[in-house]
C-alpha cells in the first residue's frame, strides 16, 4: 500500500512551457484535492475531485486544469507556465468529505524560470 | 467562507517545555476543525481533528487540542516537547458540509535542546 504518490518530484520549467504533474492513490479513495503551498502561504487549494468524472475549482485554479477519468488518478496540467507557478504541489486523498482524514502525498517541487 | 488564523509564524521552546500552537477561525456555520503536522520535505499528517462530542481531542505523539466554540479557536497543546517535534503545524477547517479545506498559513515549532 504505496498511499498517495506524485510524479516528478523535481521539475524546472522555461516560462510558456507546459507540463503534467501526476497524482496516483491506492486507497480506493472518492476524494481527491491539488495544493500549492508558497512560503508564509500555507495550503491554497487548486481544484479537487469527488470522484471519477467529477471535478471542481478550488481557491486558485486559474492557469490549471485537472481530469479524473480513474479513481486512481488525478493529473493536473499546466499549460502555459509563469513564474507565479512556482511552488510546491501536494496531492492529497480522502475516503470521502469533509470528516474524513486527507492524506498527502510527498510534494512536487517546480520552479518556473 | 471560511478562513483559519494562526496567530504565531515561528515558536521556539526547549526540549521537555510545555507548548501551546493558537489557531483562531471563522465561520458563520458548523465546521470541522483539523492539525496537520509537516516534517522537512514531507507531505502534511493528520495530528488531531474535532469533528463533534467532547471539545478536547487527543491526537498523536502526545499533542492535544480544545475546540472552544464561543472563542472559535482550536489551540494545540503539548504538556513536554521533544526534538522530534520540530516541524510545520497547520490548521484547517471544512464547513460540515462542504468539499474545500481553508489551511492557516502555519506555525514553525523550533525545540532548542
Amino acid at each position: 500500500n504505496a498511499g498517495v504518490t506524485q510524479t516528478p518530484k523535481f521539475r524546472i520549467l522555461k516560462i510558456g512551457q507546459s507540463m503534467t504533474l501526476q497524482c496516483t492513490q491506492d486507497m480506493n479513495h472518492n476524494y481527491m484535492y491539488w495544493y500549492r503551498q508558497d512560503p508564509g502561504m500555507g495550503l491554497k487549494l487548486i481544484y479537487y475531485s469527488v470522484g471519477a468524472g467529477i471535478t471542481d475549482k478550488g481557491e486558485v485554479p486559474n492557469g490549471y486544469n485537472v481530469s479524473r477519468s480513474t479513481t486512481e488518478d488525478f493529473p493536473l496540467r499546466l499549460e502555459l507556465a509563469a513564474p507565479s507557478q512556482t511552488s510546491v504541489y501536494f496531492c492529497a486523498s480522502s475516503l470521502g468529505r469533509g470528516s474524513e482524514t486527507q492524506y498527502f502525498g510527498p510534494g512536487t517541487r517546480l520552479l518556473v524560470l | 467562507a471560511q478562513s483559519v488564523t494562526q496567530l504565531d509564524s515561528q515558536v521556539p521552546v526547549f526540549e521537555e517545555a510545555p507548548v501551546e500552537l493558537r489557531c483562531n477561525y471563522s465561520s458563520s456555520v458548523s465546521v470541522y476543525l483539523f492539525w496537520y503536522v509537516q516534517y522537512p520535505n514531507q507531505g502534511l499528517q493528520l495530528l488531531l481533528k474535532y469533528l463533534s462530542g467532547s471539545t478536547l481531542v487527543k491526537g498523536i505523539n502526545g499533542f492535544e487540542a480544545e475546540f472552544n466554540k464561543s472563542q472559535t479557536s482550536f489551540h494545540l497543546r503539548k504538556p513536554s516537547v521533544h526534538i522530534s517535534d520540530t516541524a510545520e503545524y497547520f490548521c484547517a477547517v471544512i464547513m460540515n458540509t462542504g468539499n474545500q479545506f481553508y489551511f492557516g498559513t502555519g506555525t514553525s515549532l523550533t525545540v532548542i535542546p
